[in-house]
């Protein structure tokens, strides 16, 4: 069965600095990515993807993600965090067309001012 | 702009009642989705639908059924309210095109609590 793996629970920053949220993945067929985020009060949405080609994938609000096939893993990126990124980030994958998407546990962001 | 309405935002149940959560997509989406979101054990998923009454068990259906009637609706039905199913619940839908249906429109959830 599928699993997503999120390595840090809680993540304390503060602004301007740089983040890695870790994420692997456990299938050993073709799959494809998510990174979510979950803003405080808000709904969950969208943050970037990845399905094929380029494995450097950028997102939105300055987020990119990295597919390394050969470690399983997606890990997320950001080269100077702001205040508003305080937010929950969870990782996704889906192993084949129509199968539906698997969460990891999720990763809170704690952005200092 | 598309839309995830879930019906309920907070609801208070006793143990044993019979709960229903609506969710209803504007999007003319094929695939719906129920998660739960739990602290420290992130989205895990309920039943999902690829298309009209069509069902599929997730990780965590026990406690649970869905109905889908027409496209656009997905209902979560606890038969039988546990403190156990405290909890907030997610509904989501995308389009089937493949890598497409990860992409997950969600509802504003339905905060649960069952006394």
């Amino acid at each position: 069965a599928q699993s997503v793996s999120q390595h840090n629970h809680h993540v304390i920053l503060s602004e301007a600095a740089s983040l890695e949220l870790g994420c692997n993945y456990s299938y050993g067929g073709t799959v494809n990515l998510f990174w979510y985020v979950q803003y405080p009060g808000q709904h969950l949405q969208l943050l970037l993807k990845y399905f094929s080609g380029d494995p450097l994938v950028k997102g939105i609000k300055g987020f990119e993600a990295e597919f390394i096939k050969s470690k399983f893993s997606f890990n997320l990126r950001k080269p100077s965090v702001q205040w508003s990124d305080t937010a929950e980030y969870f990782c996704a994958v889906n192993a084949e067309a129509g199968t539906a998407l698997i969460f990891g546990k999720g990763t809170t962001l704690s952005v200092s001012s | 702009d598309v839309k995830v309405t879930q019906s309920s935002r907070y609801l208070v149940k006793r143990t044993g009642e019979k709960v229903f959560l609506e969710c209803v997509q504007d999007m003319d989406h094929e695939n719906m989705f129920w998660y739960r979101q739990d602290p420290g054990l992130g989205l895990r998923l309920i039943y999902f639908s690829y298309d009209v009454k069509m069902k599929e068990k997730g990780d965590i259906p026990e406690g649970y059924s869905v109905s889908r009637e027409k496209k656009e609706r997905f209902s979560l039905i606890l038969e039988s309210a546990s403190t156990n199913q405290t909890s907030m619940y997610l509904c989501a839908s995308s389009l089937p095109i493949q890598g497409r249906a990860g992409e997950l429109f969600f509802g504003e959830g339905s905060r649960l609590t069952v006394l």
